[in-house]
């Protein structure tokens, strides 16, 4: 059974570094076709894609986020850390990590519970 | 806004078939990348529906399909059940293989 659980602050102050970390199990990040993503989701918002890390170590960074993101994993943990520096208001937002399978085009399956992050002085 | 475009809101009544849009461009869906379909229940986390068009995975009933046509994708939902009032998004890929999700479509049953 595939689990997955993010952690991390539930506030930061305005341009802070957050620093997300994805716990799983039932899978391992050296298996090939296996990735974590990031997605966030801003109060009554849309679903927003952020990265995502694959088994090679291959990353993935949404465009217009690329340059405050960093996603890393650490198999022997059975870990995934998202960072995103620069915090703004408008980072608020509830983010997940998720399983990816490439053989189904990178689908995200499995899904943790979500944390919520509130970015405030 | 995002990438993808998806109606706001559909409704159905019980029984009946409702379908969501979720249009790209030829950069996305139209350069031929996948589209999986989410289900988000109020207060949870999202749920794959469908995956690579027209899969699902298993657990999810028949009820739900999937289709493409060009730049654009659907999901059908028949005989539609008050459990499935939801909010429904559409994800992809973009050429530089970067994620893109739909602005999301909230479902109701009338």
């Amino acid at each position: 059974q595939i689990t997955l659980k993010e952690s991390g602050p539930t506030l930061v102050k305005p341009t802070q570094t957050l620093t997300l970390t994805c716990t799983f199990s039932g899978f391992s990040l050296s298996t090939s076709g296996v990735g974590v993503g990031w997605i966030r989701q801003p109060p009554g918002k849309a679903l927003e894609w952020l990265a995502l890390i694959y088994w090679d170590d291959d990353k993935r960074y949404s465009p217009s986020l690329k340059s405050r993101l960093t996603i890393t994993k650490d198999t022997s943990k059975n870990q995934v850390v998202l960072t995103m520096t620069n915090m703004d208001p408008v980072d608020t937002a509830t983010y997940y990590c998720a399983h990816g399978v490439r053989q189904w085009n990178d689908a995200f399956d499995i899904w943790g519970q979500g944390t919520m992050v509130t970015v405030s002085s | 806004q995002s990438v993808l475009t998806q109606p706001p809101s559909v409704s159905g009544a019980p029984g009946q078939r409702v379908t969501i849009s979720c249009t790209g461009s030829s950069s996305n869906i139209g350069a031929g990348f996948d589209v999986h379909w989410y289900q988000q229940l109020p207060g949870t986390a999202p749920k794959l529906l469908i995956y690579g068009y027209n899969n699902r995975p298993s657990g999810v009933p028949d009820r739900f399909s999937g289709s493409k046509s060009g730049t654009s994708a659907s999901l059908a939902i028949t005989g539609l059940q008050a459990e499935d009032e939801a909010d429904y998004y559409c994800q992809s890929y973009d050429s530089s293989l970067r994620g893109v999700f739909g602005g999301g479509t909230k479902l109701t049953v009338l």
